[in-house]
């Protein structure tokens, strides 16, 4: 069936170290994907989409590229902040298994 | 505008009694979700509706378990004859159409003594 792969967590980086955190997908693809979080003690929340192939979404400095030619849709930020301690989950449209996300630290 | 409401935030209860979760999916959203999420876990699908009818229910870990959402909008999750292992968050979330992103609510903590 459809399904996504998420690298498994936990990521601990330092303040302002770049982070990737990859996602892939088998099927022949989806109309589009998305990039949820979930900070400590709150509920999921959409991070960005990407609408199409070749499509970027980005916001609060995160960015992921969906991409045709290597069923890729990873997570991406240049300098990560303490604040963007959480769990991050990769998922297309009608995701009803998230897995357990991946759990990212960032240390001051 | 409004989110996704769920109520109760909390609910306490015995082992063996029955409880109702409510969620208030965001207006015109025709799919909705619950999901429940243990400590440490991501979220885990229990039904999926759109519309008024269970597209999938594959989730549902027992008989226990029941949802409904008669006229499209309000969901209620069922769960008859509590356990301690029903203890969880649930959640609920909507989406515009079936390839639309989710929107989750707050979710509803069970604790089940």
């Amino acid at each position: 069936g459809n399904s996504v792969t998420q690298m498994e967590g936990p990521v601990t980086l330092s303040e302002e170290a770049f982070l990737t955190i990859n996602c892939t997908y088998t099927a022949t693809g989806y109309p589009s994907l998305f990039w949820y979080v979930q900070y400590p003690g709150e509920g999921l929340q959409l991070l960005l989409k990407a609408t199409k192939a070749d499509d970027k979404g980005s916001n609060k400095g995160f960015e992921a590229t969906y991409r045709k030619e290597t069923t890729s849709f990873h997570l991406e930020k240049g300098s990560v902040q303490v604040s963007d301690s959480a769990v991050y989950f990769c998922a297309p449209p009608r995701q009803l298994t998230f897995g357990s996300g991946t759990q990212l630290t960032v240390l001051p | 505008g409004a989110g996704v409401s769920q109520t109760p935030s909390n609910k306490v209860t015995e082992k063996g009694k029955y409880v109702e979760l409510r969620c208030d999916p965001i207006s015109g959203h025709t799919a909705l979700y619950w999901y429940r999420q243990s400590l440490g876990q991501g979220p885990e699908f229990l039904i999926y509706f759109q519309g008024t009818g269970a597209a999938d229910d594959s989730g549902l870990p027992n008989d226990r378990f029941f949802a409904v959402r008669p006229e499209g909008s309000v969901s209620t999750l069922k769960i008859q004859r509590t356990e301690r292992g029903d203890s969880a968050v649930y959640l609920c979330a909507s989406s515009l159409g079936q390839l639309d992103e989710q929107f989750f609510g707050p979710g509803t903590r069970l604790t089940v003594l």
